[in-house]
């Protein structure tokens, strides 16, 4: 059964702390995708990487840094944890250019900055 | 710039009618793909359908219909028959093809009354 599984479902973490929030995935997947969710907002594209080592800024990388060393693993990382960072990330991956049922979700990981 | 707009923050639809969900899209690019997923209550994302832009015949998956004006660059979703469990967030999203990014609406809340 393919997969994409974030490592950390609820967080509560400190301002000002470093935060790392992980994605693997199983199936060989060019991209991957970080997002965030907010009522209201939908989902906004933090960043994207279309193959290892490379990244792409999304709509509002500001606050966020990734990493992404190997194909299966991509990670959000929040160099100092804010109070306005407090939200649902979620994590996706997909062939390249593929249509239809081609991108998987993961489960969303909610992080509390306090 | 690419962009999704969903102008409809929720909608509410008695049990068995249809509904329309609205989405338009802005992009430059000539080859690009549209979907449509469902969140309920639970955070998952379901993928419900897909049109790609060179498809001529408008996309349908049961009871879920895509209708495609590629002029108007609207791709909205037709929910027949509506059901309780209909009841949840849905978004639409655009990739363009020569990216691969994949960018979301700001979501529609459906609401299935009896």
């Amino acid at each position: 059964d393919v997969k994409v599984t974030q490592s950390s479902r609820y967080l509560v973490k400190r301002t000002g702390e470093k935060v790392f929030l992980e994605c693997v995935q199983d199936m060989d997947h060019e991209n991957m995708f970080w997002y965030r969710q907010d009522p209201g907002l939908g989902l906004r594209l933090i960043y994207f990487s279309y193959d290892v080592k490379m990244k792409e800024k999304g709509d509002i990388p500001e606050g966020y840094s990734v990493s992404r060393e190997k194909k299966e693993r991509f990670s959000l990382i929040l160099e100092s944890a804010s109070t306005n960072q407090t939200s649902m990330y979620l994590c996706a991956s997909s062939t390249r250019s593929g249509g239809g049922n081609t991108i998987y979700f993961g489960e969303g990981s909610w992080l509390t900055v306090v | 710039a690419q962009k999704i707009t969903q102008t409809q923050p929720g909608m509410f639809v008695q049990e068995k009618e249809a509904v329309t969900l609205d989405c338009t899209y802005d992009t430059s690019d000539q080859s690009y793909g549209l979907f449509w997923y469902k969140q309920p209550s639970s955070g998952e994302m379901i993928f419900l359908i897909y049109q790609g832009s060179y498809d001529e015949q408008n996309a349908t998956e049961g009871r879920y219909s895509l209708n495609f004006q590629k002029a108007r660059k609207s791709a909205n979703l037709v929910i027949s028959a509506s059901q309780l469990g209909d009841s949840a967030m849905y978004f639409c999203a655009m990739r363009e093809a020569n990216t691969d990014k994949l960018i979301f609406g700001t979501g529609t809340r459906l609401q299935v009354f009896p």
